[in-house]
Parts: C-alpha cells; structure tokens; sequence
C-alpha cells in the first residue's frame, strides 16, 4: 500500500518568515494530494490540493509544489502569520475513497 | 462551523462500557466516513458510508460498530474496548465519494479515553 511520510513534525518560524513542509508518497499511482489544517479543538479542514497533471498550485499565501517524478510535493506559507499556528497534514489518493493515506502531521507554531 | 457536529466531544469509558459516538452532517451530503487519529500518527479510514450503505471496512475490530440510519447521521457504537483505543474520532461528510474529487468536511472530534 501507499505509504506517506512527512517533514518536520515540528516547525517554529517567526512571523512574516516562510514555512515549508514536505511530503513523499511511495506509489507513483497516487494523483491527487490535499493538504489539511487542524487548529486545536477542531476537525482537519482542507485548505488547498494539488492533482498529478499539475506541478504548482497557489491560493493567496498557500503554494503546493508536486514532484511527480521524485514522488514528493510540499506546502509553501509565505508571510506567515500567528493564526497559521496549527497541525498541517498532507495526504496522498489514487482516487479511491478506500486508498487515501495521510502523513503523520507537522505542528507549526509561528511566533509574534 | 463546518456543518458537521459530533457528539459527545469527550468520553471516558471503562473497558465493559457501552457507548455511541454521534455525528450529523447538515450539508445535504451523500458520504460519511468514520477516522481514528492517535497521537503523531496518520490519520487512519475506519469506515465508509454512500447513501447509507457500508462501502468500506478497513480492517476495524468488531467492537466498533457503525451505523447509519440516514444520509444525515453516523453512529459508532462501542463495547469492550481497549486502553489502545483511547484516541480523537472524527467524523467526516463529502457530497460523493472522495473519489470523485470531493472535498471532506471534517467534524471536530470526539475525544476517547478508555480506562
């Protein structure tokens, strides 16, 4: 099965710095990646994603970057923000419901 | 808001315990899936449900029970569980299956602990 990894599992950056989390997936079937916010208390919530025909998306300060190629893709935050404090999770699909695998999480703490 | 609230948001059981986690969506979506998420770990698909009928089971043991009486509400029935299964239990609603690119909408969690 597909296996995802990601890095960190802990981000501290000041604010107005850039953050970067990056993940890798092992099963070149996998064509579509979303990345999650979780903010404390709550469920994950979608913020952006990215399909296997395409290398860059960008939404405002949020950039996903694919790597088809090297089986990896990553989240850019730029100018970032204390309310961008949270755990990101990415996540990998072939399109099946049954076969949608997430990575572990990465908790960033953007400090004032 | 996210249109999809659970019930109860905490739960300490004892291990002969039986309880019910509750969802609802009020999103008007046909999809509702059952997740475990445990501390730094991935988030691990329990169950699956479209347009009320069980279309995956991951390998979940038979002490979690879903149910799913109608496209707006999702039970997980619990008995005999272990300390292992103390963890957070969202449930998540999407209009079609995430295969058809449908984005999930996330509930905020029941918090478990199993003593």
């Amino acid at each position: 099965g597909e296996n995802v990894e990601q890095h960190p599992s802990t981000l501290s950056v000041q604010e107005g710095d850039s953050a970067v989390i990056k993940c890798t997936y092992s099963d070149s079937a996998s064509n579509y990646f979303p990345w999650y916010k979780q903010e404390l208390g709550k469920g994950p919530q979608l913020i952006i994603d990215i399909r296997s025909n395409v290398g860059e998306k960008k939404d405002q300060r949020i950039a996903v970057t694919l790597n088809k190629t090297a089986k990896h893709f990553s989240l850019h935050i730029t100018e970032t923000q204390p309310e961008d404090s949270a755990v990101y999770f990415c996540a990998a699909s072939q399109g099946n419901f049954n076969k949608f695998y997430f990575g572990s999480g990465t908790k960033l703490n953007v400090k004032p | 808001e996210t249109g999809v609230t659970q019930t109860p948001r905490h739960l300490v059981m004892g291990m002969t315990n039986k309880k019910s986690l509750k969802c609802e969506q009020h999103l008007g979506h046909n999809a509702m899936y059952w997740y475990k998420q445990s501390a730094k770990k991935p988030l691990e698909l329990m169950f699956v449900y479209s347009l009320e009928e069980r279309v995956e089971n991951n390998s979940v043991p038979s002490r979690f029970s879903p149910e799913c009486p109608n496209s707006s509400h999702l039970f997980l029935h619990l008995h005999t569980l272990q300390p292992e299964d103390s963890a957070l239990y969202l449930c998540a609603s999407s209009h079609g299956l995430v295969s058809s690119g449908d984005e999930q909408f996330f509930g905020p969690g029941t918090r478990l602990t199993v003593l």
